[in-house]
């Protein structure tokens, strides 16, 4: 109940294509629904987060996409870029939980 | 000026040393964390901090202890090294709780021989 599955685990597309990470989640308690990217030797950074009263939230080139009835939400990146290549990881909380739960992380790879 | 900074980056020891990896926030956070990333790059907390108090404390083995002398330190203290605790440790700091954005450290890399 309280994973969040996340896949795939690697992903390669090429320069220009849309890179597209999906996560799944069992607890509709969940609430608060962020991306971390975390590039080689650096810690993760937040990339992008969404509420679930909306069904799509967009900032450049990375939206997410969000299913409530379906429990779950995805990361689309559009116009990749090798600068993207990086491990991308999904997490949920809920309430007054202050735990993440994280996914298990998409190694994102972008060929020039 | 580095928001969250680790020492040290790097750390080789032997197994049944005991070793400390200090963390610091310059952004005025009131919430610290310490992860743990094993080599599959899966991202586990072990600790947590709120103004001092201890909030999270996953299922670690006790030969970790955490310190919070202040909000804006948060040390973690491993006894008895093992094989398995080589990994990347992270230190993290949040206003508020969890739901707020959580600031990652560059991480400790430690390799016990």
């Amino acid at each position: 109940q309280q994973q969040v599955k996340q896949s795939p685990q690697s992903l390669i597309v090429q320069k220009g294509g849309i890179s597209i990470i999906n996560c799944a989640y069992e607890n509709t308690a969940f609430d608060y629904f962020p991306w971390y990217q975390q590039f080689p030797g650096k810690g993760p950074a937040l990339l992008i987060a969404i509420r679930p009263d909306v069904s799509e939230k967009k900032e450049g080139r990375f939206t997410i996409s969000f299913n409530k009835s379906a429990k779950q939400f995805s990361l689309h990146i559009m116009d990749s870029q090798p600068g993207d290549s990086a491990t991308y990881f999904c997490a949920a909380s809920m309430g007054s939980n202050y735990q993440l739960i994280w996914g298990a992380g998409t190694k994102l790879i972008i060929k020039p | 000026d580095t928001a969250v900074s680790q020492t040290p980056k790097y750390l080789v020891t032997q197994m049944g040393n005991d070793k400390s990896i200090k963390c610091e926030q310059n952004l005025g956070h009131d919430t610290m964390y310490w992860y743990k990333q094993d080599s599959k790059k899966f991202l586990k907390i072990m600790f947590s901090y709120n103004n001092k108090e201890l909030i999270i404390n996953e299922t670690v083995p006790n030969r970790f202890s955490p310190k919070s002398p202040d909000k804006a330190h948060l040390n973690l203290h491993i006894n008895s090294l093992e094989l398995g605790d080589s990994a990347v440790y992270f230190c993290a700091s949040s206003q508020g709780i969890v739901r707020e954005t959580q600031y990652f450290g560059p991480g400790t890399r430690l390799l016990v021989l």
